[in-house]
């Protein structure tokens, strides 16, 4: 157990739609990043948050949003969702302000998008 | 622009024997070097880490070489055991950086 939380585990949705996908870092970790993974893909960089800040993006979509609140746990906003946005949405947390550390996963929300 | 490849999407080994992961990148400002493990519908597990400034750093099982001239690194299990299987994914990062960039990882299986 990493102690990384993220809810929900599964998320089964239609074109179109919104969903909120949501995490809580590790005690004391203060950066929190989201991933996202395809099928048959790697782990893609979308956004990295530090003490509520946006510290860096990747490969996001507009349609995509994120926030890092005052207590640390970050939401990742998907809408007008398509159906190759089905895929795992991974969360991590770190100690560092920046990016290049160790990070800790948590258990990932899969989406399907149907 | 691929700049961490890992080249052999599969691997298999005999339970018992060495398991080597190989893992290669592009960029010259990556000094912070990481495998992770992931068990299907899990979240990847941290394994073992190592930065540049050293060529090996060891923990229990796991072994992980870096050759910085070669722009390699390895990963080495010893013994590999059947729990051991898995996808293993290389990650690279500038300490000073801002994101982890991971291979497509190599999914190994331990056969008993």
């Amino acid at each position: 157990d990493s102690g990384v939380t993220q809810t929900p585990k599964h998320l089964i949705t239609a074109t179109g739609q919104r969903v909120t996908l949501r995490c809580s870092p590790r005690s004391g970790d203060l950066s929190v990043y989201w991933y996202q993974q395809s099928l048959d893909q790697g782990l893609q960089f979308l956004i990295h948050y530090y003490n509520g800040e946006e510290r860096a993006k990747g490969n996001i979509l507009e349609r995509f949003s994120a926030q890092q609140f005052p207590d640390l746990h970050s939401e990742l906003n998907l809408s007008s969702l398509e159906l190759g946005d089905s895929a795992l949405y991974f969360c991590a947390s770190s100690v560092e302000a920046s990016g290049g550390g160790t990070q800790y996963f948590g258990p990932g929300t899969r989406l399907l998008v149907l | 622009d691929q700049q961490v490849k890992q080249n052999s999407p599969s691997l298999s080994v005999q339970e018992g024997r060495i398991s080597i992961l190989n893992c290669d990148y592009t960029n010259s400002m990556f000094d912070y070097f990481l495998w992770y493990k992931k068990y299907p519908a899990e979240g990847p597990t941290f394994l073992i880490s190592i930065s540049s400034i050293k060529d090996k750093n060891e923990d229990g099982r796991f072994t992980v070489f870096l050759n910085k001239s070669a722009k390699h690194l390895s990963l080495h299990i010893v013994p590999s055991q059947p729990g051991d299987s898995a996808v293993y994914f290389c990650a690279a990062s500038a300490l000073s950086g801002n994101k982890l960039v991971f291979g497509a990882g190599t999914i190994l299986r331990v056969k008993s």
